[in-house]
Parts: C-alpha cells; structure tokens; sequence
C-alpha cells in the first residue's frame, strides 16, 4: 500500500515551533487535498486538519497547515505538553482510488 | 451531537469468524461515506475500505480486498466489518470513522475522516 512519508520523530521544549513534513507523490498530494489527524496514545485518532490547511472548530490556532506540490507540513507554535502526541497525515491516491496515511511522527515534549 | 459507537473487544481463535460494529448517531447516517481503518500493535493507520449506506456502494484497498467484508444496514444506522476467517496477523485495533466532505474542487478530491468511532481491539491468538 502506497503511504505518505513523515519523519518518526520530532521534538521541542514547551512554547517552541514544531514542523512535521509529509512527502508524497503527484497522484496523492499533488493531486488532492491533505488531512492532519492527532493520536494521544490509548485514544483514537482525531482530525486536525483538513483541506491542507482549515482548522475544525474546537482545534487552537497554534496549529497550522500547508501544501506545496507534492509535499505539505504540520506547523504547531507554542508547542504544550498536551501536543504530545502521534501525527499523520493523510490523502486520497487517485491510482489506488483509496484514502492512503503518513507513516506517522511522534512529537515529544521535552 | 455526531457519534460513531463501536462495538466491543473481542478475542477470538485463529479460523473462526466476527462481525464487528459501528452505529452512528446524531447525523443522517445514510448521506455520508463510512471509512474503516487498522492499526496493527505499535503501527500506523492503514485504510481498509469504504461504504456509502444510502446504497452500499462499497470499495475496497487493494490490501484488504478479498481478507475482510464491509457492510451495512441503514435501518440499524450501523456499519459492520466481518471477517470469515481470522488470522493471528488480523490482530489490531479497528477504526470507523465518518467520510466527511466527499466532493472534487480546484484542489482535488477533497474527503477527510471525523468524527472517528473509539476503536475495537481485536485479538486471534490459539
């Protein structure tokens, strides 16, 4: 199965910025929009991000999307320890026809 | 309030058969997309396949066609996975999610995934 690649880790002290990039391919993001999903560990996934860069209501403006050809980049600001966290991003493949994940970035909080 | 409930843990011997579920609430359950997904022990997300409930229209990754079953009874507003036959390598946590969006623009297709259901831990062990 095709997937997004993400860096496994990223780090910061409280307050900083964290950036989280997702690489794909022109039949993904290049193609279509990119989803950003929380996953605090024991807890199901939750949507962050949608439309490569909307917040849903709910969601702290300290987090921000982007896109640019076939890569896009999760922007968190003034990092807190409730960031801590797995973050995926995600977009549909038009060759798979299907929905496919980021590998996936766990964010630490130092 | 929208809500995907899902059906329970389940622990089961390599061979038999399940069915688990996904009931949604507080929303039209048959005018949107229903997603499920996997995430094998300390793995990432991996998408299964998709169901529209107004008319079981189904679709399947590539990965999972042919291993797992998607289905869903609209009466019920509830979405199923089945399995007839489990394979130890078939343990993980399971996510329903809504499909919400659903339409192309100047952007691309753009469908994304919320709210999700809590997950379902299944585990095939002898």
């Amino acid at each position: 199965q095709s997937v997004l690649t993400q860096p496994p880790s990223a780090s910061g002290t409280p307050g900083q910025w964290v950036t989280i990039s997702c690489s794909g391919s022109s039949s993904n993001i290049g193609s279509n929009t990119v989803d950003w999903y929380q996953q605090v560990p024991g807890t199901a996934p939750k949507l962050l991000i949608y439309e490569n860069h909307q917040r849903p209501s709910g969601v702290p403006d300290r987090f921000s999307g982007s896109k640019s050809g076939t890569s896009a980049s999760l922007a968190i600001s003034g990092l807190q320890s409730e960031d801590e966290a797995d973050y995926y991003c995600a977009a549909w493949d038009d060759s798979l026809n299907g929905y496919i994940f980021g590998t996936g970035t766990k964010v630490t909080v130092l | 309030e929208v809500q995907l409930v899902q059906s329970g843990a389940e622990v089961k011997k390599p061979g038999e058969s399940l069915k688990i579920s996904c009931k949604g609430s507080g929303y039209s359950f048959t005018s949107y997309w229903i997603g499920w997904v996997r995430q094998m022990p300390g793995k990432g997300l991996e998408w299964m396949g998709t169901i529209y409930p107004g008319d079981s229209d189904t679709r399947y990754s590539p990965s999972f066609q042919g291993q797992v079953t998607i289905s869903a009874d609209k009466s019920a507003s509830t979405a199923y996975l089945l399995w007839s036959s489990l394979k130890a390598s078939d343990t993980a946590i399971y996510y329903c999610a809504r499909r919400v969006g659903s339409y192309y623009d100047s952007d691309g297709y753009s469908s994304w995934l919320d709210p999700w259901g809590q997950g379902t831990l299944v585990t095939v062990s002898s």
